[in-house]
């Protein structure tokens, strides 16, 4: 089973400024099956990246990914009031699919 | 536009059955891989179990296995989730997901309780 691990837990930042998110993999996984989701609380979660690196339909640009292997990174450029949410990055290839525990980012 | 409702959660008694439901309309249903994805209260997202295009391959996280069933009725554009022996751990907001999670429902609450 592929263990997700993100970090930091919490991200205590001002809006306009810049959130970088950490996920890192037990061991390496393929760029195509790992995902990032912001969700907030009473809403239905949201895809944002798929496949490490690609916006999924509607998402603006000012979120990106990266990674490789094990270590992965959700950036979101200039943060805007609707982004202060929870964010799950996801492996999604061989069972079973797994999520990171999530990093809450919040109003500084 | 891509929906998928949820329904079928309520309170059951520990070792009770519940069976969960989602209506899936505006695409097509019939060729993508669903599953199903719990968050239990003040948790993370938890996947349950997927499903293939045609039923014929399940697969579920050890947690349920033996316990839970999913299936689908392609006709209907429906998803189901049967449970049984649910146990006061299964108390969770149960969501229906195309794919990995392409798209999600809101939800239905589930809680396994005495």
């Amino acid at each position: 089973e592929i263990v997700l691990t993100q970090s930091p837990g919490t991200l205590s930042l001002s809006p306009g400024e810049r959130a970088t998110l950490s996920c890192r993999a037990s061991q390496s996984v393929s760029s195509s099956h790992l995902a990032w989701y912001h969700h907030k609380h009473g809403q239905a979660p949201r895809l944002l990246i798929y496949g490490a690196s690609s916006r999924a339909t509607g998402i603006p640009d000012r979120f990106s990914g990266s990674g490789s292997g094990t270590d992965f990174t959700l950036t979101i450029s200039r943060l805007e009031p609707e982004d202060f949410a929870v964010y799950y990055c996801q492996f999604y290839g061989n069972s079973p699919w797994t999520f990171g525990q999530g990093t809450k980012v919040e109003i500084k | 536009e891509v929906q998928l409702v949820e329904s079928g959660g309520g309170l059951v008694q520990p070792g009770g059955s519940l069976r969960l439901s989602c209506a899936a309309s505006g695409f097509a249903f019939s060729t993508y891989w669903m599953s199903w994805v719990r968050q239990a209260p003040g948790k993370g997202l938890e996947w349950v179990a997927k499903i293939n295009p045609d039923g014929s391959e399940k697969d579920y996280v050890d947690s349920v296995k033996g316990r839970f069933t999913i299936s689908r009725d392609n006709a209907r554009n429906s998803l189901s989730l049967q449970m049984y022996s649910l146990r006061v751990e299964d108390t969770a907001l149960y969501y229906c997901a195309r794919q990995a999670g392409i798209h999600w429902g809101q939800g239905t609450l589930v809680t396994v309780s005495s």
